[in-house]
């Protein structure tokens, strides 16, 4: 259990639709990352926020968005769903802010776009 | 830019037998290298890092690493595997500096190596 949850497991929807996914980091840490992995694009790192502020974005799209609560939670918000978009969505949490720490992972959220 | 090849997509061993994946980065500054390991349905697992000194390091559950800055690998070994070792494995790559546009520099993972394991 690497202390970093997240919700739902699973999410069946239909194009044209909005989700949003939940991130619990871990205990202490202070930056949450969101991952997509896919098998065509392997593990692409979307964004990162650091104590509620946005630190680096990735290859994320403009349907895609995201944010940290004081509590620390994040969530991201994938609107106008298409086909393409399903995939496993990772969240992970570190301490630090960079790529320098270790990375606990959630166990992800499949999103299925049908 | 920073980038990890990973040139096995797939790796069957017999159990008991040593195992080594390869993984090549690129990477412009001195590099910070890991090891994950994503068993089905689970999230990703820290295996080992490299950052600076011996260039051999040692990780969990038996896997070591060797970083060799003139071949730009790190490829990870075991020197015998069990059957539940069987689980895909990333390479990544990423550093202390900054980038282009000062953010912190975020990991880059290699597309993986699915490793079966034979009874």
């Amino acid at each position: 259990d690497s202390g970093v949850t997240q919700t739902p497991k699973h999410l069946i929807t239909a194009t044209g639709q909005r989700v949003t996914l939940r991130c619990s980091p871990r205990s202490g840490d202070l930056s949450v990352y969101w991952y997509q992995q896919s098998l065509d694009q392997g593990l692409q790192f979307l964004i990162q926020y650091y104590n509620g502020e946005e630190r680096a974005k990735g290859n994320i799209l403009e349907r895609f968005s995201a944010q940290q609560f004081p509590d620390l939670h994040s969530e991201l918000n994938l609107s106008s769903l298409e086909l393409g978009d399903s995939a496993l969505y990772f969240c992970a949490s570190s301490a630090g802010q960079g790529s320098t720490g270790e990375l606990f992972f959630g166990e992800g959220s499949r999103l299925t776009v049908l | 830019a920073q980038s990890v090849t990973q040139p096995d997509i797939h790796i069957t061993v017999s159990e008991g037998a040593s195992l080594e994946l390869r993984c090549n980065y690129s990477y412009g500054a001195t590099p910070y290298l890991f090891w994950y390991v994503q068993s089905p349905g689970q999230g990703l697992q820290l295996l080992l890092k490299y950052f600076s000194g011996d260039t051999l390091v040692q990780g969990i559950k038996g896997f070591e690493a060797e970083f060799k800055r003139s071949q730009s690998s790190f490829n990870l070994r075991k020197p015998s595997v069990h059957w539940s070792d069987a689980a895909e494995y990333f390479c990544a790559v990423g550093g202390s500096d900054r980038t282009s546009s000062g953010s912190a520099r975020q990991l880059t993972f290699g597309s993986g190596t699915q490793l079966t394991v034979l009874p």
